[in-house]
């Protein structure tokens, strides 16, 4: 079974400062998916990555993706506090049956 | 354009109890996938329909079936609640032939007691 793991589980970050959450997973998939999820709410899809080197950037996220290495990062560029939220990735197991990871809460303080 | 719809957005249910939950797809999108996320915990897949019938399930009890209408519009059913059972129940559509993107419903809130 596919599994998919991220980290770190938790972040603090300042303001302005830069950081990276890894997702690796266990079996190869042809995309690959980042999401948002803020307290009590559902999720919001963030980017969908579909090949192996795929680059996406919205705002101050980046996510990337190399299928060789089974890895995505999710970077974020200079913090602000509204990115502070839980952020999953989740692995296309067989269309559309999607395993997500353990999430990364992200909290960004002044 | 109406994006994922899930009723009732909370529930509060008795152990022992059946509850049904209902997910109209987006416009277009002809497959729903149904998933439970307990709190602190990542999305669990619970099944998905496609021309109504069950495609493809998790690893989840009889206790959750479901049904998908001609319309595309799904239900998610749970006999003999537990207590574990308490989560948020996200349905998901999406064109299984275009390989489209998932969309998610903003999620129904069960409480069991």
């Amino acid at each position: 079974e596919l599994k998919v793991e991220q980290n770190p589980l938790f972040l603090s970050m300042q303001e302005g400062k830069n950081y990276t959450i890894y997702c690796n997973y266990s079996t190869t998939s042809d995309r690959l998916y980042w999401y948002r999820q803020d307290p009590g709410k559902s999720l919001e899809s963030l980017f969908v990555l579909l090949s192996n080197g795929a680059v996406k950037q919205e705002g101050r996220l980046m996510a990337s993706l190399d299928t060789k290495a089974r890895l995505s990062t999710l970077h974020i560029t200079a913090a602000v506090h509204d990115l502070s939220a839980t952020y999953f990735c989740a692995v296309d197991y067989n269309t559309d049956k999607l395993i997500f990871g353990t999430g990364t809460r992200l909290q960004v303080f002044p | 354009d109406a994006g994922v719809t899930q009723s009732p957005t909370h529930l509060i249910k008795t152990r022992g109890q059946q509850v049904t939950l209902r997910c109209s797809p987006k416009s277009g999108h002809d497959t729903v996938s149904w998933y439970q996320q307990a709190l602190g915990q990542g999305p669990q897949f619970i099944f998905q329909y496609y021309e109504e019938e069950e495609r493809q399930r998790g690893n989840f009890p009889d206790r959750f079936s479901g049904h998908q209408f001609p319309n595309y519009s799904s239900e998610l059913n749970v006999n003999a609640l537990l207590l574990g059972d308490s989560a948020l129940y996200l349905c998901a559509s999406s064109l299984l032939t275009g390989r489209s993107p998932l969309h998610f419903g903003n999620g129904t809130r069960l409480t069991v007691t």
